[in-house]
């Protein structure tokens, strides 16, 4: 596609469900990124891929947390026994390149998450 | 810890103004400054990004970054209805993954 894909768009569960997000980034990217964005907050890091690579896991706030991107393309975001505080968008991005040099995120349009 | 800090809102401006966003950051280390545009109920989007002390100018929008005081700020001349939206600062540490700020909302009324 010509974007960033993020699938489900929204999401509901209800406390201690298990959910998994989607991320399809743009066709060639290297890194891919997961980021947790609350309500007025900006971006909060999560995770970073390169390729198939997990490089940087230090932006995920619990063990219930778990990320992969097995062939080095589509990414998904699992989160277990979902809690009240995980509700939040769940913003993914890809770049070109890789961290060593900056390179342009570009950003999908973010799964909602509502944890009742 | 990294800290990139900015200004909730919001800021309010009429139509044809100039609109003034800054940024402050603690890594005295940082070298390159983003400036992203968040529409709200949407994914953001880079606007602008600086590596060099001073001013950079694109269209309507001016980057200017002062690394001895540590901040850097978006100015957006002849506001328009449609720049409403939400200005995120992003300040990529050493592994240059960003941190970002909270944001700040920007409302230009007519």
């Amino acid at each position: 596609g010509a974007g960033v894909s993020q699938s489900p768009r929204y999401k509901v569960a209800k406390r201690g469900q298990d959910v998994a997000l989607r991320c399809d980034p743009i066709s060639g990217h290297v890194s891919l990124f997961w980021y947790q964005q609350a309500l007025g907050q900006g971006p909060e890091f999560l995770t970073y891929f390169q390729n198939e690579a997990q490089l940087d896991k230090s932006g995920l706030p619990s063990d219930r947390f778990f990320a992969e991107r097995p062939e080095g393309s589509v990414s998904t975001l699992k989160i277990q026994r979902t809690q009240q505080e995980d509700s939040a968008v769940y913003l993914c991005a890809s770049s070109l390149g890789t961290s060593g040099t900056y390179n342009e995120q570009f950003f999908g349009p973010g799964t909602r998450l509502t944890v009742l | 810890q990294k800290e990139v800090e900015q200004n909730s809102g919001p800021l309010s401006v009429p139509e044809g103004a100039i609109a003034s966003l800054n940024c402050t950051y603690s890594d005295r280390g940082s070298q390159s400054f983003f400036w992203y545009r968040q529409y709200s109920g949407k994914s953001p989007e880079l606007i602008m990004f600086i590596y060099s002390n001073g001013d950079k100018e694109d269209g309507r929008f001016t980057a200017q970054l002062n690394k001895a005081s540590q901040y850097v700020s978006l100015l957006i001349r002849d506001s328009q209805p449609s720049d409403s939206a939400t200005y995120l600062c992003a300040v990529p540490g050493g592994s240059y993954i960003p941190t970002f700020g909270r944001g700040t909302s920007l409302i230009v009324h007519p």
